[in-house]
């Protein structure tokens, strides 16, 4: 079973509309996470999350905002979409933000994002 | 996070035994090497990592140089399954994000 479920898995918007990004982790993480992942590119980094605190933001936009109403939980709104924003949106979480020894991070299956 | 850089592909046969290189010559004292696999249309995986000495789990072995300068990711035995692009990354320090480059594409063939 997965452990940490985004959805819905695929995602079709118009220009201008808003989404949210569904992501909960089941194990029992302090920090979570997400990346984005245009087609042909890296990962590429955007959020971190802490105790459901933001730590790091490496987006620009002000149109991407991650939401944290549960410390097992991560969404994340995009709010006037444009094409560019198409993309697979991965969530990811680790035990803690700190990195040690055995504070591995783990992704989910992403959420493919098409804005037309 | 320091870089690091792997051939762009290899290609192996079911069977056989996959030598993976990452070289990374700026590592700092506190980085780990961290070995991540990804297929298209799912998200990374974990493989392994190690700060000094080699390690092992189920999926692969990791060896690191004894000047850390450079490590090698061993899959024993790959099956199509293991066909994958493979990513070495370095990561250390509190707060420091994972950050992935294009990796190395690994295929395998029957």
């Amino acid at each position: 079973d997965p452990k940490i479920i985004q959805k819905p898995k695929y995602l079709v918007a118009v220009t201008g509309s808003e989404k949210i990004l569904i992501c909960e982790q089941y194990l029992g993480h302090n920090a979570m996470y997400w990346y984005r992942q245009s087609a042909k590119k890296p990962l590429e980094f955007m959020f971190s999350y802490s105790y459901q605190k933001l730590m790091d933001n490496q987006t620009a936009s002000s149109r991407f905002q991650p939401q944290s109403s549960k410390k097992n939980h991560l969404d994340l709104q995009i709010t006037a979409l444009k094409p560019d924003d198409s993309a697979t949106y991965f969530c990811a979480s680790s035990q803690n933000r700190d990195w040690g020894s055995q504070n591995t991070l783990y992704f989910g299956a992403g959420t493919r994002l098409s804005v037309l | 996070d320091a870089k690091t850089t792997q051939p762009d592909s290899m290609e192996s046969t079911e069977g056989e035994t996959v030598h993976l290189p990452c070289s990374h010559a700026t590592i700092s004292g506190n980085e780990y090497i961290y070995w991540y696999r990804q297929v298209p249309l799912q998200g990374p995986e974990y493989v392994t990592h190690g700060l000094q000495q080699n390690t092992t789990n189920s999926m692969a072995f990791l060896a690191i140089a004894s000047d850390r300068k450079s490590s090698t990711l061993i899959l024993p035995h790959v099956s199509l399954r293991d066909a994958a692009v493979y990513h070495c990354i370095l990561r250390g320090g509190t707060g420091s994000k994972l950050s992935f480059g294009k990796g190395a594409k690994l295929t395998v063939s029957p």
